[in-house]
């Protein structure tokens, strides 16, 4: 079935360490996106890529990096420079970022810091 | 930057009522209006949207109107339904990179 895997759904960081949550689409779609979600709030962009190399900072890119050398894959790390990381974390994409194309969402990671 | 206000944070109806959920956002350049319903745990899933040239969409029991002179929008559901329970978010943009999302509304259809 065609849509977007996040792993894991549930992870733990010890404080001081750099985690990465995986996602892969194959929907074949060019833009892919990073979304936090907290309890009670809605959705903040992280980081978003429009195509294979290239990505742009959301409105809360601090304390995140990506990386996109595949069209198919946009992972992030959550790195020891984000203060308070546990969120639940959505990976999205949309067939390009322009044009008002639709986003569609992976399940979503549930990070916790212990 | 294009900012959405979502109303009301929180909605209790009785099953077969209908429920209404609104969003007012500030940037007239915003064109498409999408709705998601999201369930605990889960990833928001696109329910129903509207563009800014279409007044009204309806989709069975889920229907959106667009007023894009006072710059609002609003979801309908008809014969709520207790698998209607979930929170829902609307959202404006220009285009997907520039998505601005509503805080959500968490509605909840009692038996």
């Amino acid at each position: 079935d065609g849509g977007i895997t996040q792993s894991p759904k549930y992870l733990f960081r010890k404080e001081g360490q750099n985690v990465t949550l995986s996602c892969e689409q194959n929907l074949n779609h060019d833009a892919m996106y990073w979304y936090r979600q907290d309890p009670g709030q809605g959705l903040r962009l992280i980081y978003y890529s429009q195509i294979v190399n290239d990505f742009q900072k959301g409105d809360i890119a601090e304390g995140y990096s990506v990386s996109r050398e595949k069209k198919e894959s946009f992972p992030l790390t959550v790195t020891s420079a984000q203060k308070n990381p546990t969120a639940f974390y959505l990976c999205a994409s949309s067939e390009q970022a322009n044009s008002g194309n639709t986003i569609y969402f992976g399940e979503g990671s549930w990070l916790t810091v212990v | 930057g294009e900012n959405v206000e979502q109303h009301p944070s929180t909605l209790s109806v009785q099953e077969g009522d209908s429920a209404v959920i609104k969003c007012t956002y500030s940037d007239s350049a915003s064109n498409y209006f999408p709705w998601y319903k999201q369930e605990l745990g889960k990833g928001p899933q696109l329910i129903i949207d509207i563009r800014s040239n279409v007044g009204e969409k309806k989709d069975q029991r889920i229907a959106v109107t667009l007023n894009k002179t006072a710059k609002h929008f609003s979801l309908h559901i008809t014969e709520t339904q207790p698998e209607d329970s979930a929170v829902y978010f609307c959202a404006a943009s220009m285009y997907a990179g520039k998505s601005t999302f509503g805080d959500g509304t968490t509605l909840t259809v009692k038996p």
